[in-house]
């Protein structure tokens, strides 16, 4: 079993819709928690960062951590086409060690 | 300001060969990371240098390494190369260690192992 959980999709959704999308992890001492968005054939860009547990809100993104469940999630609100690309969580420990989930490829269609 | 440079962007190589890449860090980023990314296994780590000493590193074979240079710049190296090796390697900067909060990744080399 993996140590961070991400469910590939792929996700189909119309522009305008809620993009959900979560993460399951079995590391107990993973503290930092992190979104990435990946465009194809580009470098992964950071989207949200959440320390321990609790939400994080920025535009038209939200990031939430539940540590007692060991559960990420991520909104995106008001989707547009721009934001078709794969979406991956990272986590780490004090080790400062990122893991990655499989990341999942949303599209949004016009 | 430029963002993190990677070069080559593609490469084959062959099965034993050797390969080397590198990484170009942003501007004032001292902290060089190294992921590999393969559609069977995701993103895994590989290693972290900061001030030319490895500070970190994965779960990956001594078949893989690395160094960083006086000017942050950092490459990788990976010896007789097998099949599997082939993914995009991505390297990430950030400004001090253990940062990976604030890391900002390169495009990636992509490697093809023939």
């Amino acid at each position: 079993q993996k140590e961070v959980e991400q469910d590939p999709g792929p996700l189909s959704v119309p522009e305008g819709a809620i993009v959900s999308l979560n993460c399951t992890y079995s590391n107990s001492a993973f503290q930092y928690f992190m979104w990435y968005r990946q465009y194809s054939r580009k470098g992964p860009e950071l989207l949200m960062y959440t320390y321990s547990s609790g939400n994080k809100e920025d535009g038209r993104f939200t990031a939430q951590v539940d540590k007692s469940s060991k559960y990420i999630s991520l909104f995106i609100r008001d989707s547009q086409p721009s934001d078709s690309a794969t979406y991956l969580c990272a986590m780490s420990a004090n080790d400062y060690k990122l893991s990655f989930g499989a990341g999942t490829t949303v599209t949004v269609r016009a | 300001k430029a963002g993190v440079t990677q070069t080559p962007r593609y490469l084959i190589k062959t099965r034993g060969q050797q390969v080397t890449l590198s990484c170009s860090p942003i501007s004032g980023h001292r902290s060089v990371s190294w992921y590999q990314q393969t559609p069977g296994q995701g993103l895994q780590f590989l290693f972290e240098y900061f001030s030319e000493t490895q500070r970190n590193k994965g779960n990956f074979p001594g078949r893989f390494s690395g160094r960083q240079f006086s000017n942050s710049r950092s490459e990788m190296n990976v010896s007789t190369l097998e099949l599997g090796d082939s993914a995009l390697y991505l390297c990430a900067s950030s400004l001090a260690v253990h940062s990976n909060t604030e890391a900002f990744f390169g495009q990636g080399t992509r490697l093809t192992v023939v």
